[in-house]
């Protein structure tokens, strides 16, 4: 079945470390997305990509990078310099964006939390 | 500037009664907007959306909606609500000119159920 695969479920960061959230689909979608939700807050765009080799800030990048080497892979990268980490975090991709019109794809999440 | 609320936080409802959650949006031009469900740990499944036309949608799990261009209201509607549907429900808006799929999230609304 097509879908998208977030991995791990749950991931625990120790102070001044880095981790990586994975997300791979295999919609043969253009576009991906990272979200991030915190209670009572709706989901936040933290980084998209439209094509390979090509990625935008979205509205809360500080703190985040990512890449996009493969159609099918959009890891994001926590870093030391996101403070407030704690959070679920959701990946999402839709066909061509001017397509598919807002109509996005969620993978299951990853809740985030700091030790 | 863009955004979306969803004025119930938390709505508790008895299994068989109508349902309807509340969403208002402010966006400069004929928006599209969406309605996407969330269960708990999960990612989120697009509901119903609405681009042009006619104003009342319908959705996939019986679920309706209606636009209401002179209220900035896109509410959502059940007739009739079983336990299964409850989770958390968030209204979105977009995409945006630019043409990537960004969209802006309302905080959401839990839905739980009684029997």
């Amino acid at each position: 079945d097509g879908g998208i695969t977030q991995s791990p479920k749950y991931l625990f960061r120790k102070e001044g470390q880095n981790v990586t959230l994975s997300c791979e689909q295999n919609l043969n979608h253009d576009a991906m997305y990272w979200y991030r939700q915190d209670p009572g807050q709706g989901l936040r765009l933290i980084y998209y990509s439209q094509i390979v080799n090509d990625f935008q800030k979205g509205d809360i990048a500080e703190g985040y990078s990512v890449s996009r080497e493969k159609k099918e892979s959009f890891p994001l990268t926590v870093t030391s310099a996101q403070k407030n980490p704690t959070a679920f975090y959701l990946c999402a991709s839709s066909i061509a964006p001017g397509s598919s019109r807002g109509k996005l794809f969620f993978g299951s999440g990853t809740q985030l939390s700091v030790l | 500037a863009q955004s979306v609320t969803q004025p119930d936080i938390h709505i508790t409802v008895s299994e068989g009664a109508s349902l309807e959650l509340r969403c208002n949006y402010s966006y400069g031009a004929t928006p599209y907007l969406f309605w996407y469900v969330q269960s708990p740990g999960q990612g989120l499944q697009l509901l119903l959306k609405y681009f042009s036309g006619d104003t009342l949608v319908q959705g996939i799990k019986g679920f309706e909606a209606e636009f209401k261009r002179s209220q900035s209201s896109f509410n959502l509607r059940k007739p009739s609500v079983h336990w299964s549907d409850a989770a958390e429900y968030f209204c979105a808006v977009g995409p945006f000119p630019g043409g990537y799929n960004k969209l802006i999230f309302g905080a959401g609304t839990r839905l739980a159920v009684h029997p």
